[in-house]
């Protein structure tokens, strides 16, 4: 079980908009710890998608946004393509564990 | 744009010492900008953070995996290299080199995040 979950499965039909979300707690993301995620398609390295809660680096898709509140984190996709389908993972820090750590991932299934 | 590039052996036997190297081009290892970090992720399963390092040789550590790891720079071969002590089968995993930003845009993270990942290499820890 991972200190931020996520959950194991979402899935959305081509179009739709579908949302990931990372719950952690006091001692991570309630902390103020940024959130940043990553997208892991098949057999490939994971490739950062958003960093510091909201942002996305050049050349990611502004079909994708993150956010964060409380404890909490979110990744949305809008205009589901069945080329998202990937493994998503959420990355923050932890100040009781003194570590970084990692969601356990989300795979996104395009219907 | 930074490439990374790990190396290393593919197999070790449990007992042993797992080595792997990690090089960089397209940049300076020793920039200010970046630090230098190892990741892992068992077959079928999740990332996990193992450390990182810092141009200046500063380092961090997973806590559960501190006793056994060392990570280690080496500016004048624009590389830097995992070493895990004592694997056992639950260290076979596909293993990655990337590097960690901390500042973007004047403004700097309390976290850092991974901007630019290796291919991954597969290591197997078996008799």
């Amino acid at each position: 079980q991972s200190v931020l979950t996520q959950p194991p499965s979402v899935s959305g039909a081509p179009g739709q908009r579908v949302t990931i979300s990372c719950t952690g707690s006091s001692s991570n993301i309630g902390a103020g710890y940024d959130v940043h995620w990553y997208q892991q398609l098949p057999g490939t390295a994971p490739k950062l998608l958003i960093y510091g809660n909201s942002n996305r680096p050049s050349g990611v898709p502004d079909r994708f946004s993150g956010s964060k509140s409380g404890t909490s984190a979110s990744l949305a996709i809008t205009g589901l393509q069945a080329e998202d389908e990937a493994d998503y993972y959420c990355h923050s820090y932890d100040s009781s564990l003194s570590g970084v750590l990692f969601g356990g991932g989300t795979k996104l299934t395009v219907l | 744009q930074l490439q990374l590039q790990e190396s290393g052996p593919g197999l070790v036997k449990p007992s042993e010492t797992l080595s792997l190297t990690c090089t960089v081009s397209g940049g300076s290892i020793s920039s200010s900008s970046y630090y230098w970090g190892w990741i892992r992720q068992p077959p079928g399963k999740g990332l996990e953070w193992i450390g990182s390092i810092y141009y200046s040789g500063s380092t961090s550590y997973n806590p559960s995996l501190k006793s056994r790891v060392t990570i280690s720079v080496d500016t004048s071969k624009n590389q830097f290299s995992l070493m895990l002590s004592s694997v056992t089968a639950a260290d076979t995993a596909v293993y990655y080199c990337a590097t960690e930003v901390g500042c973007s845009g004047g403004y700097c993270y309390l976290v850092n995040y991974f901007d630019y990942w290796g291919q991954g290499t597969l290591v197997t820890v078996s008799s």
